[in-house]
Formats: C-alpha cells, sequence, structure tokens
C-alpha cells in the first residue's frame, strides 16, 4: 500500500551546522509534499511545503528539495538554532488525505 | 480565530467506557480529518470528512465513529475503549480536500485506556 519512509528517526546537531531529514514517498499520484513541526505538547505545524512542478523551495534557513523521479523529498536546516528542536514529519497528499513520516526527533546543542 | 480546538487536553478511561472527543474549527474549512499519533508511527488518519453531513473511514478506522452535522464540528466517538486505543489524537481541518492545501491541527488530547 502507500506509505511515506522518513529518515533518520533521531539527528543530533551543533548549534550552526545543517540538519537534513530524508523521505521517500510509494504513490507516484502524489503531488504535494508538505513539512510539520511538531514541538513538546503541540500539535504539528506547517513549516513548508513543495507541489511537483517544481524542485526546491526555500524560506530563509529551511529549505526543500523533490525529486519525482526517484520518489525522494527532503528538509535542509541550514545555522540550526536551539528552537529547531522538535519533531520534524513529512507527508504526502493522496484522495483521502494526506499520508505521514514516522517522524524525525532533531536535537540541537548549543 | 481560534483555529481548532480540540477537548478534553486529556483523559482517562477504564476498559468498555466510551467517550466523545471534542473538535471544533472557526475557519469555515470544508475538509476535516483524525490522526491517531503513537511513539514511532507516525500520525495515522481515522477518519474524515469533506464536508457537513459527509465521513468516511480513513486507515485505522476500527473502534471509532464519527459525525458531521455542521460545518464547524467533528466529533470523534469511541464506542467501547480499549487500551490500544491509548494515544495522542489530533484533529486537523483545511479548507478542501484537494490534498494541495494547509492542514491546520489542533492541539490534540492524550487518551489513556486502563
Amino acid at each position: 500500500g502507500e506509505n511515506v519512509e522518513q529518515h533518520p528517526s533521531t539527528l543530533s546537531v551543533q548549534e550552526g551546522d545543517s540538519a537534513v531529514i530524508k523521505c521517500t514517498y510509494s504513490d507516484s499520484a502524489s503531488n504535494y509534499f508538505p513539512w510539520y513541526k511538531q514541538e513538546l505538547g503541540k500539535g504539528p505545524q506547517l513549516i513548508i511545503d513543495i507541489r511537483s512542478n517544481v524542485g526546491e523551495k526555500k524560506d530563509q534557513r529551511i529549505a526543500v528539495t523533490l525529486n519525482k523521479t526517484a520518489k525522494h523529498f527532503s528538509l535542509h536546516i541550514t545555522e540550526t538554532q536551539p528552537e529547531d528542536s522538535a519533531v520534524y514529519f513529512c507527508a504526502a497528499n493522496r484522495p483521502i488525505g494526506l499520508i505521514f513520516g514516522t517522524g524525525t526527533r532533531l536535537q540541537v546543542f548549543p | 480565530n481560534a483555529g481548532v480546538t480540540q477537548t478534553p487536553k486529556f483523559q482517562v478511561l477504564k476498559t468498555g467506557q466510551s467517550m466523545t472527543l471534542q473538535c471544533a474549527q472557526d475557519m469555515n474549512h470544508e475538509y476535516m480529518s483524525w490522526y491517531r499519533q503513537d511513539p514511532g508511527m507516525g500520525l495515522r488518519l481515522i477518519h474524515y470528512s469533506v464536508g457537513a453531513g459527509i465521513t468516511d473511514q480513513g486507515e485505522v478506522p476500527n473502534g471509532y465513529n464519527v459525525s458531521r452535522s455542521t460545518t464547524e464540528d467533528f466529533p470523534l466517538r469511541l464506542l467501547s475503549a480499549a487500551p490500544s486505543q491509548t494515544s495522542v489524537y489530533f484533529c486537523a481541518s483545511s479548507y478542501s480536500n484537494q490534498g494541495r492545501e494547509t492542514q491546520y491541527f489542533g492541539p490534540g488530547t492524550r487518551l489513556l485506556v486502563l
């Protein structure tokens, strides 16, 4: 069936370093790929998304890349800060709603 | 706008009890959905609705019922709680179900079934 694989499950970086989270999806009909950030005790919040007609999108320190041929998309966070520490989820659309990856816990150490 | 609100924040149930998790949104969104979040499994879709009076099953619907009598409200009912339903439940809404719009999530309800 449809699925989204997300790696790594945990990621620790030093403040100022970059972080990369990768996802792979299975449904070739998916054409919308959002990324959500979830802080402790809160609901997920959209931080960036990309649609299938572009290969890259950037918003300040975060960027997402998409390779539709390989069915890969990635989140890149540059110049990480302690407040970037959270769980990040990738997702892909399907007719009934989003399908989510299993999440990456990012820890940024000062 | 309050966005998506959920009540209660936390609930403890005994096996076999029933309860309703409330969800409301004030953004006039047509599409609403319920997810459960379990460690290591991400968010899984329980039920969804594309408009008032229309509901359908997601990936993990067993043991749950929903209804959508108004655009604003989308309650989730646990018919006979089981320990396997211990989870964090999130309600979400978006303008439509074209699958290309931002979904807004509520703060979640943490449920413990003993």
